[in-house]
């Protein structure tokens, strides 16, 4: 059965911290992992990783996938209380008529000032 | 450009009772999504439609119907509501079912009484 694990489940930072959350996954006929943040409302894109070890980066965040270890790790550095969210993972596999993208349950992050 | 817009954002209904919940994006779409989130649980698909015209079951579609009205509209009808569809509903897009990078509304939050 396909699953995607993230942990933790639930983080407490201070500001100027640096964070790893981690997502590990079991997909059939695995395609990409994306990395969501959401915050209030609605989920919103952050990365799409294909390739093993390519580190791709957006300001303070940046991800990489091992696709042998099945798992992915997200960093933010020098966190905000804006970054204050709940990062999802999925991970989307190739199927027969549907290319299915499983989501986990989330990590839930909060910085204190 | 809205990007992916739900109605409505808050619904309380009676156990039986029927609702409509609509979704629009004006991204020029062609796959859209119906999926609902719950505590501990990500999010989970409850029926797509690869393209006008066509809709498939989720993972977790009974109790549910939907309707591709056109490219830019996909609606998610509950016919009978349980307390057990409690629930926020997000509505995504995404350019093919090739292309797992969604885009999703603000959600619509559904508490059944």
């Amino acid at each position: 059965e396909d699953k995607v694990v993230q942990s933790p489940l639930s983080l407490v930072v201070h500001e100027g911290d640096t964070v790893t959350l981690n997502c590990s996954y079991e997909v059939t006929n695995f395609r990409s992992l994306l990395w969501y943040k959401q915050e209030k409302k609605a989920p919103t894109f952050l990365f799409m990783l294909t390739s093993s070890g390519i580190e791709k980066k957006s300001g303070r965040l940046s991800s990489i996938l091992d696709k042998k270890e099945l798992f992915s790790i997200l960093n933010i550095t020098a966190t905000q209380t804006g970054d204050s969210a709940v990062y999802l993972c999925a991970v989307g596999g190739m199927g027969t008529s549907y290319d299915k993208v499983i989501f986990g349950p989330g990590t839930s992050l909060s910085v204190i000032p | 450009n809205a990007g992916v817009t739900q109605t409505p954002k808050f619904q309380v209904l009676k156990t039986g009772q029927s609702m409509t919940l609509q979704c629009a994006q004006d991204m020029n779409h062609n796959s859209m999504y119906w999926y609902r989130q719950d505590p501990g649980m990500g999010l989970r698909l409850i029926y797509y439609s690869a393209s006008e015209g066509t809709t498939d079951k989720g993972e977790v579609p009974n109790g549910y119907n939907v309707s591709r009205l056109n490219k830019r509209e996909f609606s998610l009808r509950l016919e009978s509501a349980a307390p057990s569809q409690t629930s926020v509903y997000f509505c995504a897009s995404s350019v093919g079912l090739s292309r797992q990078t969604q885009y999703f509304g603000p959600g619509t939050r559904l508490l059944v009484l």
